[in-house]
């Protein structure tokens, strides 16, 4: 029941655009991202709830289609500072007492 | 405190021996989640306190892995036995309650390594 992130890992040059994908096999109630800087805490950036929301946090949005069992993150306009592993985590239906992440998107920015 | 603190920051033990990896939540937060990631991999859900009760221990690897919480601070992971595949980052996470809805706060982290 681990959700699937892809790609694994994406070079960018700053400026540039990039999406990150998280697919679930399992029907979610919630969808959460969080980025990790080498040696630190993971961070949150946000929770999208079934409905099909989007939100945005600055130049970083993020969707979740409920039907489809997926969400992405964009990152606009990236900017060095947002280099890191980004992970997504899933909340089941069935199950809403804890959220299960995936093995992180690697992204890193060149200037 | 202002943030969830762990402690040690650095533990290097040798295999057998038995390590307690502590973790004091944000004041308030009756939700406490536990997970171990390895060198360049993803979190692994270990196990959560709701309060001082733990629904759900299915993550724990084996039962030499074992936690406990006092009221809605401390909590302590236990390792007994350590053998080298323990080696990893124990994160610990609290939120304000249970649920898919809550944002989780992190600690640094314990980078555990058995020699």
């Amino acid at each position: 029941q681990q959700p699937v992130q892809s790609p694994q890992a994406v070079i960018l040059r700053e400026g540039e655009d990039a999406v990150i994908n998280c697919s679930s096999s399992k029907a979610l109630y919630s969808v959460h991202w969080y980025r990790q800087k080498h040696g630190e805490a993971p961070v949150f950036l946000m929770i999208l709830l079934k409905g099909g929301e989007q939100k945005g946090h600055d130049k970083i949005s993020a969707s979740f289609n409920e039907k489809k069992q997926q969400s992405s993150l964009y990152l606009t306009a990236s900017q060095l500072s947002y280099s890191g592993t980004y992970f997504c985590g899933t909340g089941l239906m069935n199950r809403d007492d804890k959220i299960i992440f995936g093995k992180g998107t690697r992204l890193h920015i060149l200037p | 405190g202002a943030g969830v603190s762990q402690s040690p920051s650095n533990k290097v033990t040798e295999k057998g021996k038995d390590v307690e990896l502590r973790c004091d939540p944000i004041s308030g937060h009756t939700a406490l989640y536990w997970y171990r990631q390895r060198l360049g991999q993803g979190l692994e859900f270990l196990i959560y306190f709701q309060g001082n009760s733990a629904p759900d221990k299915s993550g724990l690897p084996s039962d030499r892995f074992s936690a406990e919480r006092t009221g809605e601070s401390v909590s302590t992971l236990t390792i007994q036995r350590t053998q080298q595949e323990d080696s990893a980052v124990y994160l610990c996470a609290s939120s304000p309650w249970i649920g898919g809805n809550q944002p989780q706060h992190f600690g640094d982290g314990t980078r555990l390594s058995i020699l």
